[in-house]
Formats: structure tokens, sequence, C-alpha cells
């Protein structure tokens, strides 16, 4: 079993909210990504990590900002949300990349922004 | 823009039926193909596909890429309520090593 988890794992806030996603894995992963998935769509990734003090934008444009300071930390972090960040936000982790296929997910976090 | 696309969107069967799911993808640089089974959280890992035409198999689920249709199914035989997930495909590409999904298909087993 996976040991990666993302807290808060559901978040009702207003508009002009500062948030921040956790993220942690105790597998000594070191590449993390950030997914952002609407309900029936496909998951896009929006930041990505291949280690410590490594961020990287993914393939969707996103407002979000993420940090890695610690190998086992990928926090995702939005200065003032809006209702267009609703959305479902999912964590993963690798050993060797996305390209092995084990990416090992995290439970989500489900955002709405009112 | 790689591009994966998952038939159908939906499908409801009951209990002991076999089904299958199909993926068809588009990708610059084709390194492998992903299916991944998501429930009410995370998508958990189900098959990893590079060669053509070698089944990959795991109980009553099975998968198998066709290189030359751009194209993969994934079959599950006997099913069970407990199958009932969304099923996600995904390419990977070689160039950027980025994984592109599609949609996924909504399987709901009828008692």
């Amino acid at each position: 079993e996976a040991d990666i988890y993302q807290t808060p794992r559901y978040l009702v806030i207003g508009t002009g909210k500062k948030i921040t996603l956790e993220c942690s894995q105790t597998m000594g992963h070191d590449k993390m990504y950030w997914y952002q998935q609407d309900p029936g769509m496909e998951l896009h990734l929006i930041h990505y990590s291949y280690g410590v003090n490594s961020t990287e934008k993914g393939d969707l444009s996103s407002e979000s900002t993420v940090s890695r300071i610690r190998t086992e930390h990928f926090p995702l972090t939005l200065e003032s949300a809006r209702p267009s960040h609703t959305s479902q936000y999912l964590c993963a982790s690798s050993e060797y990349g996305q390209n092995t296929g084990e990416l090992f997910f995290g439970e989500g976090s489900r955002l709405t922004v009112l | 823009e790689d591009k994966v696309v998952q038939s159908p969107l939906s499908l409801v069967v009951h209990e002991g039926d076999t089904v299958t799911l199909n993926c068809s993808y588009e990708v610059t640089n084709f390194r492998s193909l992903l299916w991944y089974k998501q429930e009410k959280k995370a998508p958990t890992f189900l098959f990893m596909l590079t060669s053509s035409g070698i089944e990959k198999k795991s109980g009553r689920l099975s998968s198998i890429l066709d290189k030359k249709e751009l194209s993969s199914i994934l079959n599950i035989t006997a099913t069970q309520t407990g199958d009932s997930a969304i099923y996600l495909c995904a390419v990977v590409n070689f160039g950027n090593e980025k994984l592109t999904f599609g949609t996924g298909t909504r399987l709901t087993i009828i008692p």
C-alpha cells in the first residue's frame, strides 16, 4: 500500500482566501506530481518536481505554486482562491518517474471555492 | 499535443458479464500505455504496456496493446460489484516523459 497522504481531503472556502494543500510521502521518492481533475474530465498535470529545490510547471496552466524543500513534502498553494479553482487535486509520487507507470497517488483534496 | 480518447464514456452491466474498454491515442513519441483504476479516491495502477500483441493479465483483468492501430483494450471477465470504478488510460511520451490521461470509462456493475 502506497504511503502518500494529502490534507485536507475536503475544503470549502470563500473567494480571495489563501490555501495550501499538503502532500507528504514516506517512500523516499524523488519525483512528485500534482494533477488537477474536474468531474468527468481527465487528469491534468499542473506541477511536478524531480527532487529537492526542483519544481516545474505541467501541461495545464495553473495559478497555483509549489515548493519542494524536503523530499517527502510537496505542498501546493493558491494565494487568492477563485471559484474557477474548484476542482479535485491529486498528488502523486514515483521513484523512477512517470515513464515507469508506477505512480502512487494520494487520496486527493477536493477544493470548493464559493 | 498528445491525446487519449476512451470509449465508452460510461458502461453499466450486470454482475458476471464480460466488458471491454477501449483506449485510442495520439502521441508524438510513444513510450508506454498505462491503465489505472479509480474508485472514490486515488487511481491505482493496473498495467503498463509497451509492446504490441503481448497480453498482460492480472486475475480477471487483461489488457493488450495494438501499436499499429494506436489503441489498447482492457478486458474484465466475470465482473463483480467491486469492479465498479472509473478506468483511466494514459500514454507516456518518450521525449518529455509526460503522462497524458484520457477522461476515463465509468464502469458500473449491477448485482
